[in-house]
């Protein structure tokens, strides 16, 4: 099993509805991050949380949240899904203990029609 | 404010070839700088990474990169490129501990190998 696993991996949904994307790790990080990747754009901060009680905007959180379910489980909500916020989303954690060498999940590609 | 630019886009280089892709960083603090590698369809996976110590760091799959700080640089080079290195890749740099805890990452860059 991964690290660190992102689901779904592929999702098509239409503009509006909600959506969430869910990470779980087997890693025992505290930290926890999300990303999107876009192209020529390279990966941007949309939430991290440093534990299960902290949560924090990253550059591009407006139409995103985030819920951190216990210390390996943090999970992305589009509450009204938009065509721009098609992209490759990643999860990643970290180690306090060790530094911010990140563990990156495979990635969930969402398409908003 | 943090950034990083990797100016290159693509590059493309012949098999066995030399490889150099840059990456400048913006930081007021030390830095720590990492490069990471994405193949198609895949995650990012960390090639190697820069704390302190020796400039000059040893990553796997035969990756090596050099902090100058002087340049505010870290460019990953590896002496003969071979086919499976085709995939993307990304310079980071971030600080460790305290609120800003979090890497930011160049836009990366696209490396083609030909035969």
């Amino acid at each position: 099993d991964a690290d660190v696993t992102q689901t779904p991996r592929n999702r098509i949904t239409k503009t509006g509805k909600r959506i969430m994307l869910e990470c779980s790790q087997t890693k025992g990080h505290d930290r926890m991050y999300w990303y999107r990747q876009d192209p020529g754009l390279g990966l941007r901060l949309i939430y991290y949380s440093f534990d299960v009680k902290d949560i924090n905007k990253g550059e591009i959180s407006d139409g995103y949240s985030v819920s951190r379910q216990a210390q390996a489980k943090f999970s992305l909500s589009l509450e009204s899904a938009i065509p721009n916020q098609t992209a490759l989303y990643f999860c990643a954690t970290s180690d306090t203990r060790t530094g911010l060498g990140y563990t990156f999940g495979s990635g969930t590609r969402l398409t908003v029609v | 404010a943090q950034s990083v630019t990797q100016p290159d886009i693509h590059i493309t280089v012949s098999e066995g070839a030399s490889l150099e892709l840059r990456c400048n960083y913006s930081y007021g603090a030390t830095p720590y700088l990492f490069w990471y590698v994405q193949s198609p369809g895949q995650g990012l996976q960390l090639l190697l990474k820069y704390f302190s110590g020796d400039t000059l760091v040893q990553g796997i799959k035969g990756f090596e990169a050099e902090f100058k700080r002087s340049q505010s640089s870290f460019n990953l080079r590896k002496p003969s490129v071979h086919w499976s290195d085709a995939a993307e890749y990304f310079c980071a740099v971030g600080a460790y501990g305290g609120a800003t805890n979090k890497l930011i990452f160049g836009t990366g860059t696209l490396l083609a190998v030909q035969p």
